[in-house]
């Protein structure tokens, strides 16, 4: 989508490992959201930001740590990477947060083996 | 459960008929909603948006109506195309925090020739 990458876009990685998926937004928009999506739960809220350096947890966070250490990016962390984890991750950016829609990535699809 | 649901998980229609799809929400609190599709292996894609204040909103081809009584929001998708097929997710945003949307898991739209 344009004004945000994910990258990697696939990853294949063996538990215990860590591992960061990056977002990046040329739309210098405030709000950045990471969520995973896994058939029958639809998209769960992992953790967001709402400015540099200022972040907070979602309803799934256990296990998942983020960054933003500038506007244009935002870090997901998994530090040690459990067969739980395996799903498929989306960004989003929003330049007011939840009163206005956001805009997503086109995913980190992740497996843990 | 979720505050964010749907009626149904797949919807079949005839290519040229119109489509409805359905979404229940049940926190009365939320005053933002929105309409996503997402595309085989691709990020969500915004559709339409409506607000508390309104209970329809026409787009391009598609038609929110928001019952606040019922708390109940709908998608039309007139004419249905076979580049409808898609996953469909409602969105609503709880009161608008900055933890922003909270998202249905979704209808898959089959579009029958």
């Amino acid at each position: 989508d344009a004004g945000i990458t994910q990258s990697p876009r696939h990853k294949v990685t063996e538990t215990g490992t860590p591992v960061t998926l990056r977002c990046h937004q040329t739309e210098n928009h405030r709000y950045m959201y990471w969520y995973r999506q896994d058939p029958g739960h639809g998209l769960r809220l992992i953790h967001y930001s709402y400015g540099v350096k200022d972040t907070d947890k979602g309803e799934v966070s256990d296990g998942y740590s983020v960054s933003r250490s500038k506007t244009e990016d935002f870090l997901l962390t998994l530090e040690s990477a459990t067969s739980s984890q395996t799903s498929v991750y989306f960004c989003a950016i929003s330049d007011k947060g939840g009163n206005y829609g956001y805009t997503f990535g086109s995913g980190t699809r992740l497996t843990v083996v | 459960g979720e505050s964010v649901g749907l009626h149904l998980p797949t919807l079949s229609v005839q290519e040229g008929d119109n489509s409805i799809i359905n979404c229940a929400y049940s926190n009365s609190a939320s005053d933002y909603f929105i309409w996503y599709k997402q595309e085989s292996g691709k990020g969500p894609q915004f559709i339409i948006d409506i607000r508390s204040n309104m209970d329809k909103r026409q787009g391009q081809r598609v038609t929110v109506l928001l019952n606040k009584t019922v708390k109940h929001l709908s998608l039309q998708i007139a004419a249905t195309q076979p580049g409808d097929s898609a996953v469909y997710f409602c969105a609503e945003n709880a009161g608008g925090g900055a933890d922003g949307l909270t998202f249905g898991k979704g209808t898959h739209l089959i579009i029958q020739p």
